[in-house]
């Protein structure tokens, strides 16, 4: 089945730790987006890419990064940059950033912590 | 932010009808989604709208006024497994920004 899988589902880290939190899509989507959810808010986004080698930083860049080595994979680290990661995290991808394509969604990865 | 404005939390009874209004700026206005998150779960795909007017899809619709920044969804014919998070977001350019979502309790 196709489909975007988001691991590990819970995540800790540590202080002045630097965690990689993996997305992957077999949808052949071009583009792949990582937004940030806390409890109360909505959806922020912190990274997109609309196609391999390229990305572009969302509206909360500061204190991750990320990369689009393949079509399939979009990587998001949350560097010790980030002082307050605790919040869950959502990976999405779309046939192509236009304007009628719907987002579909991973699982998501809690990232406490310790 | 982008200023995407909806209810915090709505309740209603089973069989009823609810109707979540979302309001946002208009500026570079390129579709309107609405979306459903179950708690800890990935948003899943409701509706889409970029022209006005209201769009049916079974018991849910979806109605938007460009004009007027304004779009609601309405569920019918309440379920329980109807509890859940709503999401209205709006595309500007490549970027899809969310309002911060309305719990819908549905009760027996």
């Amino acid at each position: 089945d196709g489909g975007i899988t988001q691991s590990p589902k819970y995540l800790f880290r540590k202080e002045g730790q630097n965690v990689t939190l993996s997305c992957e899509q077999n949808l052949n989507h071009d583009a792949m987006y990582w937004y940030r959810q806390d409890p109360g808010q909505g959806l922020r986004l912190i990274y997109y890419s609309q196609i391999v080698n390229d990305f572009q930083k969302g509206d909360i860049a500061e204190g991750y990064s990320v990369s689009r080595e393949k079509k399939e994979s979009f990587p998001l680290t949350v560097t010790s940059a980030q002082k307050n990661p605790t919040a869950f995290y959502l990976c999405a991808s779309s046939i192509l950033a236009a304007e009628g394509e719907k987002l579909f969604f991973g699982s998501g990865t809690q990232l406490s912590v310790l | 932010g982008q200023n995407i404005d909806q209810p915090t939390e709505m309740t209603a009874t089973e069989g009823a009808i609810v109707q979540i209004n979302c309001t946002y700026q208009t500026s570079g206005f390129n579709g309107l989604f609405w979306y459903q998150q179950h708690a800890g779960e990935a948003p899943t795909f409701l509706s889409y709208n970029v022209l006005d007017g209201l769009e049916e899809k079974g018991r849910f619709s979806s109605f938007l006024s460009r004009s007027k920044g304004y779009s609601y969804l309405l569920l019918k014919e309440l379920q329980m497994k109807d509890s859940a998070s709503y999401l209205c977001a709006v595309r500007r350019d490549y970027k899809l920004s969310f309002g911060a979502g309305t719990t819908v309790t549905v009760r027996a």
